[in-house]
């Protein structure tokens, strides 16, 4: 099993560009969640999803569009990217319930300047 | 408002000690707590969890403690191995899929 993986890896946008962000897992997870860490900070919630077709958001969702078509993907869309934006960004699974612990991807630092 | 909180940005440690990890919390809704160990371009990995209904939760050289009227949690990592080298993050849930998490605590285990 591959767990989460996300691409890619790096990325540098200029204001106003926009892109997506892609997270697949293969671990049959119903819950995924796009998180953002920025420097000395926590993780924050953006977006998540509790099965396909269902999303909500999180902490920080402004700036930013989710979708969840199929149980394996959860990309992330940034659509008119700003400088506030530059962070990590790591997606993550879990199965079973809320108790249940999140598999992380491996992130995607994102530069927008 | 911070909900959780890490309040040593970082910790240092000599090999065969103990490393204590601290982590503090404002919400008495919290239920939930995991704490997560992450290494410099990696994900987080989970490390160890504990229910509100306990006060210990132990797993090898990682042990948990939970004193939920002083809203603090710990964890312990007993001997502390260079490899323990990392960052540590603790994070909080009130019986929801969503999950607060603290700003972590940078461990350095010297050799």
């Amino acid at each position: 099993n591959a767990g989460v993986t996300q691409t890619p890896k790096f990325r540098i946008l200029k204001i106003g560009q926009s892109m997506t962000l892609q997270c697949t897992q293969d671990m049959n997870h119903n819950y995924m969640y796009w998180y953002r860490q920025d420097p000395g900070m926590g993780l924050k919630l953006i977006y998540y999803s509790v099965g396909a077709g269902i999303t909500d958001k999180g902490e920080v969702p402004n700036g930013y569009n989710v979708s969840r078509s199929t149980t394996e993907d959860f990309p992330l869309r940034l659509e008119l990217a700003a400088p506030s934006q530059t962070s990590v960004y790591f997606c993550a699974s879990s199965g079973g319930g809320a108790r249940n612990e999140q598999f992380f991807g491996p992130g995607t630092r994102l530069t927008v300047l | 408002d911070q909900q959780v909180k890490q309040n040593s940005p970082s910790l240092s440690v000599q090999e065969g000690r103990i490393s204590i990890l601290n982590c503090d919390y404002t919400n008495s809704m919290f239920d939930y707590f995991l704490w997560y160990k992450k290494y410099p371009a990696e994900g987080p990995t989970f490390l160890i969890s504990i229910s509100s209904i306990k006060d210990k939760n132990e797993d090898g050289r990682f042990t948990v403690f939970l004193n939920k009227s002083a809203k603090h949690l710990s964890l312990h990592i007993v001997p502390s191995q260079p490899g323990d080298s990392a960052v540590y993050f603790c994070a909080a849930s009130a019986s929801t899929y969503k999950y607060i998490f603290g700003t972590g605590t940078r461990l350095k285990v010297l050799a």
